[in-house]
């Protein structure tokens, strides 16, 4: 089945660690995003790629890294500068060009502070 | 600053009436609108969207309107059943570069 996988669904993390959240999609979409949502609030835009080996800073990229080597992942990197990254992250892909020009989401993971 | 904008947080309707949740943007630059079902801890799922170029989109039971004066959108469910019950984000997208969600409105369909 085509899709975004998210992992783990559920990650805890102590003071001063990095930790890393997977995103993978077998769907050949070109852009990829990261998007952070805290309670009572949006989605917020952390990261996004529309090409591998790029990308761009969201509202909120502060604290948090990227990478795109290859087009069907794009991990996101909760750095120890991240003072607040309890939250539920979410991973969202589409394809570029054309008139569907819809995200599609994974089912996200729960980032926690020990 | 906040460019999308759900200023109900929850609505409340009865199984079988219609619900309309509502939505406000401020960039009238924003060309496309989308809305998405969210249970908790899951991923959003897409709904319905429209163009900047038309005013209503139909789906079955949903249906968007788009006032671009007004810089406002809803989304009209009907009849509403029970497992509608979900929180709703509107988003706009500017040439599909990014996309901005509203802060999302809680609906409960009670039976």
């Amino acid at each position: 089945d085509g899709g975004i996988t998210q992992s783990p669904k559920y990650l805890f993390r102590k003071e001063g660690q990095n930790v890393t959240l997977s995103c993978e999609q077998n769907l050949n979409h070109d852009a990829m995003y990261w998007y952070r949502q805290d309670p009572g609030q949006g989605l917020r835009l952390i990261y996004y790629s529309q090409i591998v080996n790029d990308f761009q800073k969201g509202d909120i990229a502060e604290g948090y890294s990227v990478s795109r080597e290859k087009k069907e992942s794009f991990p996101l990197t909760v750095t120890s500068a991240q003072k607040n990254p309890t939250a539920f992250y979410l991973c969202a892909s589409r394809t570029l060009g054309g008139f569907d020009e819809k995200l599609f989401f994974g089912s996200g993971t729960q980032l926690s502070v020990l | 600053d906040q460019q999308v904008k759900q200023n109900s947080p929850s609505l409340s309707v009865q199984e079988g009436r219609i619900s309309i949740l509502n939505c406000d943007y401020t960039n009238s630059m924003f060309d496309y609108f989308l809305w998405y079902k969210k249970y908790p801890a899951e991923g959003p799922t897409f709904l319905i969207s429209i163009s900047s170029i038309k005013d209503k989109n139909e789906d079955g039971r949903f249906t968007v309107f788009l006032n671009k004066s007004a810089k406002h959108l809803s989304l009209h469910i009907v009849p509403s059943q029970p497992g509608d019950s979900a929180v709703y984000f509107c988003a706009a997208s500017l040439t599909g570069n990014q996309f901005y969600f509203g802060t999302g409105t809680s609906l409960t369909v009670i039976p």
